[in-house]
């Protein structure tokens, strides 16, 4: 299957600041990539769809000035997190999509887990 | 999107086969039910997808009633390496992909 890399795999970041994660498709071009978050003991929640060249849709909830979002080549994405607060601290998980057998497949990130003091 | 129901947590002993199910009576015409698993920490894998055929590959095997409002996936012979969260959701297109809650198996030795 296709891979998909994040990184950081891990950061830890104070109240205030804003911080980076990036998300690639190593061995095909992704025109859509996804961002979710997770919190511990639930499931994964959609926050974006990011297509590339073009602005992110963002879900029901979901700051778009908070969590900024751009997908400028068909094989990175990126979500920044400004302004981060402890409420913040996630695990943050990206995918890429590509086509097997006639349906949309995914391929996820590793994931990038966020605590913010 | 089609509503699914799982269990939410399943056990097994290891080296013996695990039937995973999931209803998804709202199912429409066009989705195709894929599986994904989440292992601890981790980002999640697809495991397998069907329309209306049963299909198997290396992972799994996936078992599609003939009304297609219920799937089963098989784990032929479960590993402690397969103690994950499962999730069933049928969609076509990925922008329709919604996680559930999903099923956690356990894997006894």
């Amino acid at each position: 299957g296709a891979v998909v890399s994040q990184h950081p795999s891990r950061v830890i970041c104070k109240s205030g600041t804003s911080v980076k994660i990036e998300c690639r498709s190593l061995d095909f071009q992704a025109t859509t990539m996804f961002w979710y978050r997770q919190f511990p003991k639930q499931s994964l929640m959609l926050m974006a769809t990011s297509n590339e060249g073009s602005k992110a849709t963002y879900e029901q909830g979901v700051e778009k000035d908070k969590f900024l979002i751009n997908h400028a080549s068909l094989t990175l994405s990126t979500l920044t997190v400004t302004s981060a607060h402890p409420e913040d601290s996630s695990f943050y998980i990206c995918s890429a999509s590509g086509t097997i057998w006639g349906t949309d497949t995914q391929y996820f990130g590793p994931g990038t887990r966020l605590t913010v003091l | 999107d089609a509503k699914t129901t799982q269990p939410n947590s399943m056990e097994s002993n290891e080296e013996e086969p695990v039937h995973l199910p999931c209803n998804h009576s709202t199912i429409s015409g066009t989705d195709y039910i894929h599986w994904y698993r989440q292992l601890p920490s981790q980002g999640p894998e697809y495991v397998i997808h069907g329309l209306t055929s049963n299909v198997n590959n290396r992972m799994a095997s996936l078992a599609i009633a003939e009304d297609r409002k219920s799937s089963t996936l098989i784990l032929h012979r479960a590993t402690l390496r397969d103690a994950a969260v499962y999730y069933c959701i049928p969609h076509k297109r990925a922008l329709d992909m919604r996680f559930g809650a999903g099923t956690r198996l356990t894997v006894k030795p």
